[in-house]
C-alpha cells in the first residue's frame, strides 16, 4: 500500500505569513496528488488535485508543486479562514486510495 | 449547488449491520463515481469504497471488504453502504463523496456533511 507522510504535524503561523506544508509518497505517484482542507466540525474539501490544479472556487494563494515522491502545498498568504488541517492523497496506486495524516496549520 | 447529503448512522453493537444512505441532487448522479470515506474520532481520512457510474465496478478498503457492500440507485439519485460484522474499529464519520468523472478517478470533491456510526456493546 502506498504510504503518504505530511511535515510538519503542527505549522504555527500568523496571518499574512506564507505557509509551505510537504508531502512525501513511498514510491512515485507522478502527477496523481491532490490536497484537501479540514475544518473543525466540516468535511473534507478538494483544494488541489494532480499536484497544482486549483479545484473550482479555490483561490490563486493556493498552489501546488512538485513530482514523483515530493509534493508541496503553498498558501502565499494565510488569510483567517485558511487555518484547518490539510490532507494530501494519492491516485496513482489504487485501490486503496491513500490520504497522508495531516498538518494542521494553527495561530502562532 | 450539489449537495450531498448521508443518513442512517447511529449506535449499534459489534457484529450487527447498519446501512449507510447518500442522498445527491443538484448533479447528474449517473454520470459520476461515488466514493465512502470514513474518519475515527480525531484521526485522519482513510478511503472506504468506490462504485462506478453504472455500478458495474466496486473496489473495497481491505480492513472492509467481504463486510461492506457499496452500492448506488440512480433511479434515485442515492449512493449506500451497506455495513455488516461491523467491530469497534469502524466507529467514524463516514462521509460520501463524489468522484470527476463517471469511471473511477480518485478525485474526491465535492463530499457531504457525513454521518457518525458508533459501534459499541
Amino acid at each position: 500500500e502506498m504510504v503518504l507522510t505530511q511535515s510538519p504535524a503542527t505549522l504555527s503561523l500568523s496571518p499574512g505569513e506564507r505557509a509551505t506544508l510537504s508531502c512525501r509518497a513511498s514510491q512515485s505517484v507522478s502527477s496523481y496528488l491532490a490536497w484537501y482542507q479540514q475544518k473543525p466540525g466540516q468535511a473534507p474539501r478538494l483544494l488541489i488535485y494532480d499536484t497544482s490544479i486549483r479545484a473550482t472556487g479555490i483561490p490563486a494563494r493556493f498552489s501546488g508543486s512538485g513530482s514523483g515522491t515530493d509534493f508541496t502545498l503553498t498558501i502565499s498568504s494565510l488569510e483567517p479562514e485558511d487555518f484547518a488541517v490539510y490532507y494530501c492523497q494519492q491516485r496513482s496506486h489504487w485501490p486503496p486510495f491513500t490520504f497522508g495524516p495531516g498538518t494542521k496549520v494553527d495561530f502562532k | 449547488q450539489v449537495q450531498l447529503v448521508e443518513s442512517g448512522g447511529g449506535v449499534v453493537q459489534p457484529g450487527r449491520s447498519l446501512r449507510l444512505s447518500c442522498a445527491a441532487s443538484e448533479f447528474t448522479f449517473s454520470s459520476y463515481a461515488m466514493h465512502w470515506v470514513r474518519q475515527a474520532p480525531g484521526k485522519g481520512l482513510q478511503w472506504v469504497a468506490v462504485i462506478s457510474y453504472d455500478g458495474s465496478n466496486e473496489y473495497y478498503a481491505d480492513s472492509v471488504k467481504g463486510r461492506f457492500t457499496i452500492s448506488r440507485d440512480n433511479s434515485k439519485n442515492t449512493l449506500y453502504l451497506q455495513m455488516n460484522s461491523l467491530r469497534a474499529e469502524d466507529t467514524a464519520v463516514y462521509y460520501c463523496a463524489r468522484d470527476s468523472t463517471a469511471m473511477v478517478r480518485g478525485v474526491f470533491g465535492p463530499w457531504g456533511q457525513g454521518t457518525l456510526v458508533t459501534v459499541s456493546s
